[in-house]
């Protein structure tokens, strides 16, 4: 089984709308999580971290985490075309070095 | 801002050549680590390193080595660069945090 599982996708949205990303993990003592947005050709960028159960927001982008279903989304509200980019999610392992593991990643398409 | 440089962004190789993937990192950040990225896989990681001359291997560390001399700068090695080592790699820095910042990425092709 794979620690951090994502859909490939592409999600494709129309402009406006809300897209939703979604992230399973496997190792249930994990306790930061996190999203980047990658557009092609870049290196990954942080959007969020998450720590705690419930949502954070922050401008256009809320992330929820439930720790008992092992799961973290990503909402991104008023989507634009310049959102479209590939949204890694990433896992810290519980232990003592922190090691950061990576899903494959959801390509996202907002189009006019 | 934090801000980690890898030393090329584009890099060509010969097969049996032995090649150097520098990164430094201005933050003072205790763990650094390496990923390659290809299509399909997403980010695997190759090595990290929790401390100068501390390293771990990560989940694909066959072919590679690391060096970790000063807390600033972690480098990765390909010993002897093969075609199945042509892939992008990043190199990455973290905070206490543990959120981790990205260099721009290397482009390694290995003809």
């Amino acid at each position: 089984q794979k620690e951090v599982e994502q859909n490939s996708g592409p999600l494709s949205v129309p402009e406006g709308a809300i897209a939703s990303l979604n992230c399973t993990y496997s190792d249930r003592g994990s306790q930061s999580f996190f999203w980047y947005r990658q557009y092609s050709g870049k290196s990954p960028e942080l959007i969020m971290s998450i720590y705690s159960n419930g949502d954070k927001e922050d401008g256009r982008f809320t992330a929820q985490l439930n720790k008992a279903s092992q799961y973290v989304s990503l909402l991104i509200r008023d989507s634009q075309p310049s959102d479209s980019a590939t949204y890694l999610c990433a896992v810290s392992l519980p232990g003592g070095y922190n090691k950061l593991i990576f899903g494959a990643g959801t390509r996202l398409a907002v189009h006019p | 801002d934090v801000k980690v440089t890898q030393s090329s962004r584009y890099l060509v190789k010969r097969t049996g050549e032995k090649v150097f993937l520098e990164c430094v990192q201005d933050m003072d950040h205790e763990n650094m680590f390496w990923y390659r990225q290809d299509p399909g896989l997403g980010l695997r990681l190759i090595y990290f390193s929790y401390d100068v001359k501390m390293k771990e291997k990560g989940d694909i560390p066959e072919g590679y080595s690391v060096s970790r001399e000063k807390k600033e700068r972690f480098s990765l090695i390909l010993e002897s660069a093969s075609t199945n080592q042509t892939s992008m790699y990043l190199c990455a820095s973290q905070t206490s945090g543990h959120e981790a910042f990205f260099g721009q990425g290397t482009r390694l092709t290995v003809v």
